[in-house]
């Protein structure tokens, strides 16, 4: 069973930093093309960005408001994604969930790129 | 960007009746090498993370009842649920992963009539 669970939310203020985790099970998390998606209160579900997997090039993307502010990675060794966030909004305040496919076989997420598999979400709230 | 417009943005359907949600993409979401519209569809309850109820516009995911099924192409999708059952309140989403940056439509917020 795919499990994901992220952690590292919590109260920052404005122009602070936070570190997001999302470890990763039940899935060869190395092959996994990864992605974060947010929920602001009361707004509808916005995705934040992707890595892809180190043999399909290991590159990010990042949707244009986050974009120079947050930066996604992982660690294959620990089967862990990061959302590093600087720079913090109030309009930043959101639930953050990590999110991937479900496909094994080489290069396969080129093709899965719909999210089967989400996290709980880790709550993320910048205030002053 | 690919804008994707959910219509409408709420919906009160009575239990066992049709609910019809549509989903338009500003560009189509066709890819015409393997002949696939990238678009999903998701369901979200309070308190809970976004489940995927079909893809590819109208493939369901596994375990999810058939009373959900996706149609259209191109530009144009539907989601409907054939049988509204009570447990089917939620905020629904369509998405477009034909190209970075992946977006969803607004939602539209299924309640009971």
């Amino acid at each position: 069973e795919v499990q994901l669970v992220e952690s590292g939310g919590g109260l920052v203020k404005p122009g602070g930093s936070l570190r997001l985790s999302c470890a990763a099970s039940g899935l060869t998390f190395s092959n996994a093309w990864m992605s974060w998606v947010r929920r602001a209160p009361g707004k509808g579900l916005e995705w934040v960005g992707r890595i892809k997997s180190k043999s399909d090039g290991g590159t990010t993307d990042h949707a244009a408001p986050v974009k120079g502010r947050f930066t996604i990675s992982r660690d294959d060794s620990k089967n862990t994604l990061y959302l590093q966030m600087n720079s913090l909004k109030t309009e930043d305040t959101a639930v953050y969930y990590c999110t991937t496919g479900d496909c094994s076989g080489d290069g396969c997420y080129r093709l899965v790129k719909y999210f089967q598999h989400w996290g709980q979400g880790t709550l993320v709230t910048v205030s002053s | 960007d690919i804008v994707m417009t959910q219509s409408p943005d709420s919906l009160a359907v009575s239990l066992g009746e049709r609910a019809t949600i549509n989903c338009k993409s500003s560009q189509s979401v066709l890819y015409s090498s393997n002949n696939k519209n990238y678009l999903g569809w998701y369901q979200q309850k309070p308190g809970q993370p976004p489940k995927l109820l079909i893809y590819w516009a109208s493939t369901r995911e596994s375990g999810v009842p058939d009373r959900f099924s996706g149609s259209g192409s191109g530009t144009d999708f539907t989601l409907t649920i054939s049988s509204l059952q009570a447990e089917d309140v939620a905020v629904y989403y369509c998405q477009q992963y034909y190209t970075t940056p992946y977006t969803f439509g607004q939602g539209t917020k299924l309640e009971i009539k």
